[in-house]
């Protein structure tokens, strides 16, 4: 099974910032990784797919990069409404995977 | 406007079983695969199973594989989870997702459907 690593578990961070969460695959999946979004008591939404692939609506200060192990969520210019829990996934392979989660919060 | 609403969760003592359901409108059902997540108190998203859109090809986490048993029925756009010999560590938010064409990741999900298992 491919596990997926997040890091950080958590973050601190005030509105305007820059925030990165990294996300790292057990061996390598070529750009087969999406990254969802969710906040306290709601279902997941996803924001990016195919590792740098934006979703439909989803603001474009949210970003994706990387390829083969190493993945990143970049959000630009943090905004209110961006304080959730963020995870990335695998799709390369069964069975699914996610990562642990990043939670970020409001310094 | 897509929408999958789960139903069927509720309080199982360990060892029972219990079938969730998931009704889709919006879309062309049989087009699509779906899949379970699931999400433990206060824990991570875990994904449980998925099914291609014509129901020929399931997949299984290890942590249900021979427990869990994943189905369809296109004609009534539902897609089902039969949960059986269920343990205090299944007791999850149980969440339908709809996959994208072409790909096992998720653009919709449902609001979500508790399954407790305690005695």
């Amino acid at each position: 099974d491919i596990q997926m690593t997040q890091s950080p578990s958590s973050v601190s961070a005030s509105v305007g910032d820059r925030v990165t969460v990294s996300c790292r695959a057990s061996q390598g999946i070529s750009n087969y990784l999406a990254w969802y979004q969710q906040k306290p008591g709601k279902a997941p939404k996803l924001l990016i797919y195919a590792a740098s692939s934006l979703q439909s609506v989803v603001p474009s200060r949210f970003s994706g990069s990387g390829s083969g192990t190493d993945f990143t969520l970049t959000i630009s210019s943090l905004q209110p409404e961006d304080f959730a829990t963020y995870y990335c996934q695998q799709t390369h392979s069964f069975p699914l995977t996610f990562g642990g989660g990043t939670k970020v919060e409001i310094k | 406007e897509v929408q999958v609403l789960e139903s069927g969760g509720g309080l199982v003592q360990p060892g029972g079983s219990l079938r969730l359901s998931c009704a889709a409108s919006g879309f062309t059902f049989s087009s699509y695969a779906m899949s379970w997540v699931r999400q433990a108190p206060g824990k991570g998203l875990e994904w449980v199973s998925g099914i291609s859109g014509s129901g020929g090809s399931t997949y299984y986490a290890d942590s249900v594989k021979g427990r869990f048993t994943i189905s369809r029925d296109n004609s009534k756009n539902t897609l089902y989870l039969q949960m059986n010999s269920l343990r205090a560590e299944d007791t999850a938010i149980y969440y339908c997702a709809k996959a994208y064409s072409g790909g096992w990741f998720f653009t919709d999900w449902g609001q979500g459907t508790l399954v407790t298992v305690s005695s």
